[in-house]
């Protein structure tokens, strides 16, 4: 079974722009969490998705957004990017949301903002 | 305001020897607590967890320890090897009208010297 996807690995932007990330999540999980992490302040929360729907959210500003489609796939949008969202992005898929014992992270999305 | 923290940052080991990883926490709602481990350009994952009911959980040589009244958790590593050195996130889980969400704590890093 192929794990979590993640595209791209590397990003690179300047300050402004706007970025999207993708996720592409284990075969048969219906559930997709974005985590934002940083040397500072560790994996954050930003959101998670569950059969197209957002069912949790963290304490990110509305510049931070994402959809589910109805295949899983995930997507994550930062707009007028700055350079504080200098980060690793991570999704994470499971079943049915539940992180105890079938959450799987993919490798991440390194997004550099110049 | 950090509900995980996990306040040392580094670790380093002799193989063969324990190795002790410490986490605090700050809100008695989270339910679960979970380890993971990172490894350099790949994502977290799952270690070992604990209910908050219990007060210990072991497999093989990973064994998490929970006190609950010290709101404070340990993984005990015994006995340590190489491939053990990692990056070890600690985690808490929330579950919030249905779904969950995991608060991280900063990660520490392990080293286990041969």
């Amino acid at each position: 079974k192929a794990g979590v996807t993640q595209t791209p690995r590397y990003l690179i932007k300047t300050r402004g722009q706007q970025v999207t990330l993708s996720c592409s999540p284990i075969s048969g999980h219906r559930s997709v969490s974005w985590y934002q992490q940083t040397p500072g302040q560790g994996l954050q929360f930003l959101f998670e998705y569950f059969s197209e729907t957002q069912r949790n959210k963290g304490n990110f500003p509305g510049r931070f957004s994402g959809r589910q489609f109805s295949n899983s796939r995930s997507e994550m949008n930062v707009s007028t990017l700055e350079l504080g969202d200098s980060a690793l992005y991570l999704c994470a898929s499971s079943l049915l949301g539940r992180a105890v014992n079938e959450q799987f992270f993919g490798p991440g999305t390194r997004l550099t903002v110049l | 305001d950090q509900q995980v923290k996990q306040n040392s940052p580094s670790l380093s080991v002799q193989e063969g020897r324990i190795s002790i990883l410490n986490c605090d926490y700050t809100n008695s709602m989270f339910d679960y607590f979970l380890w993971y481990k990172k490894y350099p350009a790949e994502g977290p994952t799952f270690l070992i967890s604990i209910s908050s009911i219990k007060d210990k959980n072991e497999d093989g040589r990973f064994t998490v320890f929970l006190n609950k009244s010290a709101k404070h958790l340990s993984l005990h590593i015994v006995p340590s090897q190489p491939g053990d050195s990692a990056v070890y996130f600690c985690a808490a889980r929330l579950l919030q009208g249905g779904s969950e969400k995991l608060v991280f704590g900063k990660g520490m890093k392990l080293t286990v010297n041969p």
